[in-house]
């Protein structure tokens, strides 16, 4: 079946560091890709998504390119800061029987950003 | 809009007693999905619907559990009788699923349960 494969954490950066967390999924047709971010007691929100091999999504100076021929969606950003210490969670859609509505999510990788 | 919108946001109950879990979806999304989040094992799918109708409970832990959702508005997890592995953040989701571009699913805040 469909399913993610997210980076081991805790990452731990320093403030203003580069990041990538990366994510590969495995999958039937083509699904929707998606990063949420958790921050300490909340829900998780949608941070970026990309609908399409080759698409770009983009948000809060976070990047991440939809990759079909290597399967892969990884998480990206110049520059980070204090604020950006969460857990992030890579998804697909389930289209393997159709539009089901479901997400299929990674694990989830904690960073922890050091000023 | 709102929002998703769970209560009681935090619940701590005794081993044994009922506990009933309830999620307000985003108005006009068509799918509901409950989760759980535990260290141990992370985010889980519990239970989904479409337009008020279970599609998918696979991830339903045992008998205890059961889910509704009586209107398209409204939507509860009970857990009956409650045991302490069941302490954990529950998460209600919601999604409008019909156009392929708009699978994002939006999470309410979770309610955090504690079973002594």
């Amino acid at each position: 079946g469909d399913s993610v494969t997210q980076m081991e954490g805790p990452v731990t950066l320093s403030e203003e560091a580069f990041l990538t967390i990366n994510c590969t999924y495995t999958a039937t047709g083509y699904p929707s890709l998606f990063w949420y971010v958790q921050y300490p007691g909340e829900g998780l929100q949608l941070l970026l998504k990309a609908t399409k091999a080759d698409d770009k999504g983009s948000n809060k100076g976070f990047e991440a390119t939809y990759r079909k021929e290597t399967t892969s969606f990884h998480l990206e950003k110049g520059s980070v800061q204090v604020s950006d210490s969460a857990v992030y969670f890579c998804a697909l859609s389930d289209r393997g029987s159709g539009n089901t509505g479901k997400l299929i999510f990674g694990q989830g990788t904690t960073l922890q950003v050091k000023p | 809009d709102a929002g998703v919108i769970q209560s009681p946001r935090h619940e701590v109950t005794e081993m044994g007693q009922e506990v009933t879990l309830r999620c307000k979806p985003i108005s006009g999304h068509d799918y509901l999905f409950w989760y759980r989040q535990t260290m141990m094992r992370g985010l889980e799918l519990l239970i989904y619907f479409n337009n008020n109708v279970p599609i998918d409970d696979s991830g339903m832990p045992e008998d205890r559990f059961s889910a509704k959702m009586p209107n398209a508005s409204f939507s509860t997890l009970k857990i009956q009788p409650s045991e302490p592995r069941d302490s954990a953040v529950y998460f209600c989701a919601s999604s409008y699923g019909t156009e392929r571009v708009e699978e994002t699913q939006y999470f309410g805040p979770g309610t955090r349960l504690l079973v002594l």
